[in-house]
């Protein structure tokens, strides 16, 4: 069965610094990647996802992943990061054929102002 | 267009008692999926419906069931429930074919 694997379990930074948080999976074949981010109190939002094509990937609020196949991972970026992205971040993966989406155990993400 | 909305918000229950946690999905979609999100993890696929038809299932008890519409709404039945089972349930929702979810705010369940 796929797995997925968010090594950073809590990162804080302080306003305007770079952020980038890890996620690697496990499945060989076709995958779709998802990153979702779950403010406070509120349901799972899209960030960004890949499906085929440009292996980097824009999303919103100025998020992007790269998707690197031959190290099974997507890491998600931001340049610049502000006190609005505190929040947890989830990886999510759909391997092959399957229905559902497997997800990371999320990264907490705190910024500082 | 509407999102998904799930009730209710938050839900007491003992243990052994059974819950029904209902869900709307979006406009447009036809496939209702649900999730169990327990403190401090990401959430775990259940189980999905489509055409009012279980097509796909995570590793949960038989204890959990479910059920579509036809309006493509959807519900998650627990049985005899347990401690464990405190969690935040999230529905999703999405088309047949396609690649988008959209999740609801969630029920949160605690079972005491």
């Amino acid at each position: 069965a796929q797995s997925v694997s968010q090594h950073n379990h809590h990162v804080i930074l302080s306003e305007a610094a770079s952020l980038e948080l890890g996620c690697n999976y496990s499945y060989g074949g076709t995958v779709n990647l998802f990153w979702y981010v779950q403010y406070p109190g509120q349901h799972l939002q899209l960030l960004l996802k890949y499906f085929s094509g440009d292996p980097l990937v824009k999303g919103i609020k100025g998020f992007e992943a790269e998707f690197i196949k031959s190290k099974f991972s997507f890491n998600l970026r931001k340049p610049s990061v502000q006190w609005s992205d505190t929040a947890e971040y989830f990886c999510a993966v759909r391997a092959g054929s399957a229905r559902q989406l497997t997800f990371g155990s999320g990264t907490q993400l705190t910024v500082l102002p | 267009e509407t999102g998904v909305t799930q009730s209710p918000t938050h839900l007491i229950k003992t243990r052994g008692q059974q819950v029904t946690l209902r869900c709307s999905s979006q406009s447009g979609h036809n496939t209702v999926s649900w999730y169990q999100q327990a403190l401090g993890q990401g959430p775990q696929f259940i189980f999905q419906y489509y055409r009012e038809e279980e097509n796909g299932r995570g590793n949960f008890p038989p204890r959990f069931s479910g059920l579509q519409f036809p309006n493509y709404s959807s519900e998650l039945n627990v049985n005899a429930l347990e401690l464990d089972d405190s969690a935040l349930y999230l529905c999703a929702s999405s088309q047949e074919g396609g690649y988008g979810y959209t999740f609801g705010s969630g029920t949160r369940l605690t079972v005491v």
